[in-house]
């Protein structure tokens, strides 16, 4: 069974350019999570999809970043326009709906670098 | 409001050593605690998690933990540390909504297992 999955791995861009951010979750896992982590802190809860619908957006830095869910399959992390303390490793996870205190599966992480 | 403290960002261990990497928490309700390990170029991996069944919890590659109410810790700790064990653990507590949880992690610990 293939676990969480993102792309790209890795990608630099210029400060004001736009970088869209791809998850793929474990098929079936109805909750998709997106964290990020900044060079020397602790990884931060970005937001929380329920199938399509965004449960809790609350961590979302500013209207710079966009989510989305459509089918609620995959799941898109857009920043536009990308600012250099926007650069970090920005993490996807998924569970089982009703999980509890289940298990998060991680992704792999995108590492975002503003120049 | 949650939130979790690490003490000590990198630990440097001999191999056959023990392991002991600290966790403290604060949280207004009963937590559910988890530590996570990140292995180079991996995502983030369960190691175990407490959900107020028995204090003393075990996971793989024999890690252990245990919840100590009185003194808000969830330390981690191995009896002997092997050379896979170099990676950075992170400990975490869960906001549980009805669909899902919603972690905050700690800082991280990176560990050194030195030959």
């Amino acid at each position: 069974e293939a676990g969480v999955t993102q792309f790209p791995s890795h990608s630099v861009i210029e400060k004001g350019q736009t970088v869209t951010l791809r998850c793929d979750p474990i098929s079936g896992h109805d909750n998709l999570y997106w964290y990020r982590r900044v060079m020397g802190k602790e990884i931060k809860f970005l937001l929380h999809f329920v199938k399509e619908s965004k449960q809790d957006e609350s961590g979302m830095p500013n209207n710079r970043f966009l989510a989305e869910r459509t089918g609620g399959t995959y799941s898109t992390l857009k920043v536009q326009p990308a600012e250099l303390e926007d650069s970090g490793v920005y993490f996807c996870a998924s569970s089982q709906r009703f999980s509890g205190a289940g298990e998060l599966f991680f992704g792999e992480g995108s590492r975002l670098t503003v120049l | 409001a949650q939130s979790v403290t690490q003490l000590g960002s990198h630990v440097s261990v001999s191999e056959g050593a023990l392991v002991l990497l600290r966790c403290n928490y604060s949280s207004s309700v009963p937590p559910y605690l988890f530590w996570y390990v990140q292995y180079p170029n991996q995502g983030l991996q369960l190691l175990l998690k407490y959900t107020s069944a028995a204090t003393l919890v075990k996971g793989i590659n024999d890690f252990e933990a245990e919840f100590k109410k009185s003194e808000t810790s969830f330390h981690l700790t191995k009896p002997s540390a092997h050379m896979s064990d170099a990676a950075e653990y992170f400990c975490a507590v869960s906001a549980l909504k009805a669909a899902g949880n919603k972690l905050t992690f700690g800082g991280g610990t990176r560990v050194l297992v030195k030959p």
